[in-house]
């Protein structure tokens, strides 16, 4: 049974850096065709991706966020974690991490979720 | 980058009756290799969202037969032929064809 849990921060302050942490079970990020990604919904909006992880090592971007974002894993301890720098009030959001099942590239879906921890900007 | 607009934005329905969510791309999400990289999901209040289709048409393991992907190029449609009081939710299209964009969304409502 694959289950993700996300945890960091509930309350940053503008222009800090968040960093979450995706703790997984039931997969291992280094078997091919898998990944973890980074899924955002800010309140009254729409899902947003952010930023991925694929057990070859090669990681994927927003490119609209590719700037202010990093991620990282560290498959001893089975998480993925992810920077975002630079946080503003419109960062504010539900972040979710999701297991990824990856066909190729871009290609793939994510099968599995957390229940995504809640980020508020404030000052 | 590829924009996924969803319509309408939001859907009162009847148990029992039928629905239908439409997705459109501002470019075609047919690949070369014949597939094309349409995907559905479902968020429930309080729930992260859960995979309803893949590669268009393909029903995720679970998930009911009253849901049906279809469409091609750069239309698409979810259709629930029965809606059922569990239903409720936010559906959003996604296309994973370049990057990864989800529709905006589409709250469906029990009347």
């Amino acid at each position: 049974q694959i289950t993700l849990k996300e945890s960091g921060p509930t309350l940053v302050k503008p222009t800090q850096t968040l960093t979450l942490t995706c703790s997984f079970s039931g997969f291992a990020l280094t078997t091919s065709g898998v990944g973890v990604g980074w899924i955002r919904l800010p309140p009254g909006k729409a899902l947003e991706f952010l930023a991925m992880s694929y057990w070859n090592g090669d990681n994927r971007y927003s490119p609209s966020l590719r700037s202010r974002l990093t991620i990282t894993k560290d498959t001893s301890k089975n998480q993925v974690v992810l920077t975002m720098t630079n946080m503003d009030p419109v960062d504010t959001a539900t972040y979710y991490c999701a297991h990824r099942v990856v066909i190729w590239g871009w290609v793939g879906y994510f099968d599995s979720w957390g229940q995504g921890t809640l980020v508020t900007v404030s000052s | 980058e590829i924009v996924m607009t969803q319509t309408p934005l939001s859907l009162a329905v009847t148990p029992g009756q039928p629905a239908s969510i439409s997705c459109k791309s501002s470019q075609s999400l047919l690949h070369s290799d014949g597939k094309t990289y349409l995907y559905w999901y479902l968020q429930k209040t309080g729930q992260p969202p859960q995979l309803l289709i893949y590669e268009l048409s393909k029903r995720f393991s679970g998930v009911p037969d009253r849901f049906s992907g279809s469409g091609s190029g750069t239309d698409f449609t979810l259709t629930i032929s029965r809606v059922e009081a569990e239903d409720v939710g936010v559906y959003y299209c996604m296309q994973s064809l370049e990057s990864l964009t989800f529709g905006g969304g589409t709250k469906v409502d029990i009347k």
